[in-house]
């Protein structure tokens, strides 16, 4: 596709749940991020691939989120017990190569997550 | 201190106005800039990036960016209602692989 996508766009699940959200990046870029935004907030940086390996996980909040991009490609933001406080939007944007200056991140729609 | 500071807003001006957004940050050896613009219940969209000290111009934005003040700005000029939106300073630091936002400035152009 000519952007990335993001999967679903909206899920709500219930406190104590797991879920798991997918990101799809724009053809040809190795490096891939998520994001997490609350209401008037900018975007919270969570983790960063470059091609299939984590290069960065340091802004996961805690052990209960872990991603994977198991190709190199796709990749799947995954929260286990779900608590309210996860509630908000999670982004993942893509880029080129991820490195040097010229890192110009392009955004998802984004998925809008509710625990209830 | 926030590591990428902006002013909430809102900000508003008349439409044909010039909008003036700011955006300081802390770290020094920070050394890529960039504008998002987003909308309501939408995700970031990328405007503007700036890499030099200076002003680079694309269309009716202009950013411009000063490393020794750690300031870099976007003006939008002849600002027309399509501009409403929240605009997001994000710096980057490649060495290590960071990407930092500001919580945005909110802008209403006003027909």
């Amino acid at each position: 596709g000519a952007g990335v996508s993001q999967t679903p766009s909206n899920k709500v699940t219930e406190k104590g749940k797991y879920v798991e959200l997918r990101c799809d990046p724009i053809s040809g870029h190795t490096a891939l991020y998520w994001y997490r935004q609350s209401l008037g907030q900018g975007p919270e940086f969570l983790i960063y691939f470059q091609g299939t390996g984590a290069a960065d996980d340091s802004g996961l909040p805690n052990d209960r989120f872990f991603a994977v991009r198991p190709e190199g490609s796709v990749s799947t933001l995954k929260i286990q017990r779900t608590e309210r406080g996860d509630s908000a939007v999670y982004l993942c944007a893509s880029s080129l190569t991820g490195t040097g200056f010229y890192n110009e991140q392009f955004f998802g729609p984004g998925t809008r997550l509710t625990v209830l | 201190q926030k590591e990428v500071e902006q002013n909430s807003g809102p900000l508003s001006v008349p439409e044909g106005a010039i909008a003036s957004l700011n955006c300081t940050y802390s770290d020094r050896v920070s050394q890529s800039f960039f504008w998002y613009r987003q909308y309501s219940g939408k995700s970031p969209e990328l405007i503007m990036s700036i890499y030099s000290n200076g002003d680079k111009e694309d269309g009716r934005f202009t950013a411009q960016l000063n490393k020794a003040s750690q300031y870099v700005s976007l003006l939008i000029r002849d600002s027309q209602p399509s501009d409403s939106a929240t605009y997001l300073c994000a710096v980057w630091t490649y060495n290590n692989n960071d990407m930092r936002f500001g919580a945005g400035t909110r802008l209403t152009v006003k027909p």
